[in-house]
């Protein structure tokens, strides 16, 4: 069983839809990653999460650590958001990360 | 705004052959990590770097994987006889403490043939 999963796997959205992504884990964490990841290939990271919520410009994370649940939140999508979006979740007193196998987001205009 | 930078971008080897990929990280950075993509799977931990050692690896690491940080700059993978399996995209990562955010360099593609 993947201790990160993601969904959706695909996602297609309209320009200007509010789009949500969301990530369940199974171990114990100390923090929660949000990666974008273009189609080149290079990673960039959006959030760092470790409770509560957290906001840069249109984008929003949440996370849930009871539920071992968290959401990133996309308003007003814009074809340059497509990438595929990833999460990763970092375990208590480990210094590896564990990666869920990314969301494709695609936004057509 | 400061960047990890990885080099080569792209390295074709033959099988068998050794290979380093080539990090550097954001000068105050204290904490290092590899990880690998193969094509259409998902990122994977390999290994992480502090103080000099390594602090954690997973299973993918064994004996053909080396990482050393020579000079105080550079931050290097070594594969030491490459296998086609070995085919993936390596990305260099630091974090200024062990939890903080991590910077990713925009990765190396490896393709071995």
């Amino acid at each position: 069983k993947n201790e990160v999963e993601q969904s959706p796997q695909n996602l297609t959205a309209q320009e200007g839809e509010f789009i949500t992504i969301n990530c369940s884990y199974s171990v114990g964490i100390s923090a929660l990653h949000w990666l974008q990841q273009h189609p080149g290939g290079g990673i960039v990271s959006l959030f760092m999460l470790s409770s509560g919520k957290k906001k840069h410009g249109r984008l929003i994370a949440t996370i849930n650590i009871q539920e071992k649940h968290s959401s990133l939140h996309i308003t007003a999508s814009h074809p340059r958001d497509s990438a595929v979006y990833i999460c990763a979740a970092r375990p208590y007193n480990n210094n590896d990360m564990r990666f869920g196998a990314g969301t494709r987001l695609t936004v057509k205009p | 705004e400061p960047e990890v930078t990885q080099t080569p971008s792209h390295q074709v080897t033959q099988m068998g052959q050794e290979v380093i990929l080539r990090c550097v990280p954001i000068s105050n950075h204290l904490y290092f990590y590899w990880y690998r993509q193969i094509l259409g799977q998902k990122v994977e931990f390999l290994v992480s770097f502090y103080n000099n050692e390594i602090s954690e690896k997973s299973e993918i690491f064994d004996d053909q994987f080396s990482v050393e940080r020579p000079d105080g700059s550079n931050f290097t993978l070594k594969i030491r006889s490459t296998k086609l399996e070995d085919s993936a995209m390596y990305f260099c990562a630091g974090t200024a403490q062990g939890n903080t955010e991590a910077f990713f360099g925009q990765g190396t593609r490896l393709t071995v043939v």
